[in-house]
């Protein structure tokens, strides 16, 4: 399978501990995004990187937020100190061009406790 | 920002039938993208169809096509034929041209086909 691939698809932990997502992009598509999505909204914007470098980041992504994307191959985000509102679906995405659609990945549910 | 609307929260279909989702959108920008996202019970979102914007021409796919009112900054999408499969969140997505760097996104609708 050559889509987008998200690890792990679940994630349970308690308030107060941190995270990590890994998000595997397909693999000629240099531009990788990360998105929320929360029970009955559609996704929302987090950050976007082209290649290694991470170009655009949300309001959203609060300082307990970090993203990287070592080489420009996977990413990974990391909340730390989660908080029960950072319970939701985390979706990476990416695309070959600004100009094409972009691809998604299952997504990592996370749930705080 | 660009905000997308989608004011059908659910909308349900005979399977056979056809039905028309709504989806408008607010921008200033002459250049853009516009989509359709299908994303099915705890399955991965997939793209159903793509509207260029500087294209007058309706964008069609099999069964899938859209009906974009530039003017009008309206951009349905109707299924014809509805199968079982389509049974799903519908999502309408923006993407500026010149500051590509994120889609904007409706809150979905949730569509149910009966059989």
């Amino acid at each position: 399978d050559t889509g987008v691939s998200q690890d792990p698809r679940h994630k349970i932990t308690k308030r107060g501990q941190n995270v990590t997502f890994r998000c595997d992009p397909i693999s000629e598509h240099n531009r990788l995004y990360w998105y929320r999505q929360t029970l009955g909204q559609g996704p929302e914007f987090l950050t976007y990187f082209q290649n290694e470098a991470q170009l655009e980041k949300s309001r959203l992504l609060s300082d307990r937020f970090s993203a990287e994307r070592p080489k420009g191959s996977f990413s990974t985000l990391e909340i730390q100190r989660t908080e029960q509102g950072d319970s939701a679906m985390y979706l990476c995405a990416s695309s070959l061009k600004a100009a094409t659609e972009a691809f998604f990945g299952q997504g990592t549910r996370l749930t705080v406790v | 920002a660009q905000t997308v609307t989608q004011s059908q929260p659910e909308m349900s279909v005979q399977e056979a039938e056809t039905v028309t989702l709504s989806c408008t959108y607010d921008t200033s920008e002459s250049d853009y993208y516009l989509f359709w996202y299908k994303q099915p019970p705890s399955r991965q979102m997939i793209l159903v169809i793509r509207q260029e914007a500087y294209k007058q021409q309706n964008a069609t796919e099999n069964r899938f096509s859209v009906n974009f009112q530039k003017a009008a900054k309206s951009f349905s999408l109707k299924i014809s034929d509805s199968q079982l499969g389509d049974a799903a969140m519908y999502f309408c997505a923006y993407r500026s041209h010149n500051t590509g760097n994120q889609f904007y996104f409706g809150t979905g609708t949730s569509l149910t086909v009966i059989p």
